[in-house]
């Protein structure tokens, strides 16, 4: 089944503490990215990734860290987490052009930061 | 970047009634415009998008509009249903990487 995975599902953690959020898809996509949903404000884009070993900032990309070593995962990184990133985060994936086509979500991570 | 507003931020309507929900954007070079519906607890999928070149598009119950000139697009939902409750998001892209999404419509569908 073609998917967007990600894990863990949620997770409480405490100030300070790092933590990786990893997110997996199997349709051979070349773009992936991160989003952090809150109320009020939508869906805003954390990083992105064009293709292995590519990635660029999006709109919210302070405190978070992003690698893509393998096509298949892209995982989000926080070295050092703060309760302002308590939030629900979507990582998605979409063929080629994530701005220009389909992207495909991933179940989420809530997140919950002390 | 792209500025996407949307309103309303909340919506409900009477079951058979339709829905309509409004997004401007700020940067006239945007030219991809999907929507997404998220239920409650899920994530959220794609139900229909437009591109600059066309003015409307239609799927079923669901149509979108495009006025490139005044720099706004809406999502009209007829014959609303119970399973049409949800948050819309509406969004806009200039670039080939970068979606900007508003920041969304609950959409309550009263029986």
């Amino acid at each position: 089944e073609a998917q967007v995975t990600q894990n863990p599902r949620y997770l409480i953690t405490v100030t300070g503490k790092k933590l990786t959020v990893t997110c997996s898809q199997n349709m051979n996509h070349e773009y992936m990215s991160w989003y952090r949903q809150d109320p009020g404000l939508g869906l805003r884009q954390i990083y992105y990734s064009m293709n292995v070993e590519v990635t660029d900032k999006g709109d919210v990309p302070e405190g978070y860290k992003v690698s893509r070593k393998e096509k298949r995962n892209f995982p989000l990184i926080l070295e050092s987490p703060s309760p302002n990133q308590t939030s629900l985060y979507f990582c998605a994936s979409s063929f080629s052009a994530g701005g220009q086509e389909t992207q495909y979500f991933g179940p989420g991570t809530r997140l919950l930061v002390l | 970047g792209e500025n996407v507003e949307q309103h309303p931020s909340t919506l409900s309507v009477q079951e058979g009634d339709s829905a309509v929900i409004k997004c401007t954007y700020s940067d006239s070079a945007s030219n991809y415009f999907p929507w997404y519906k998220q239920e409650l607890g899920k994530r959220p999928q794609l139900i229909i998008d437009i591109r600059s070149n066309v003015g409307e598009k239609k799927d079923q119950r669901i149509a979108v509009t495009l006025n490139k000139t005044a720099k706004h697009f809406s999502l009209h939902i007829t014959e609303t249903q119970p399973e049409d409750s949800a948050v819309y998001f509406c969004a806009a892209s200039l670039s080939d990487y970068k979606l900007s999404f508003g920041a969304g419509t609950t959409v309550t569908v009263r029986a």
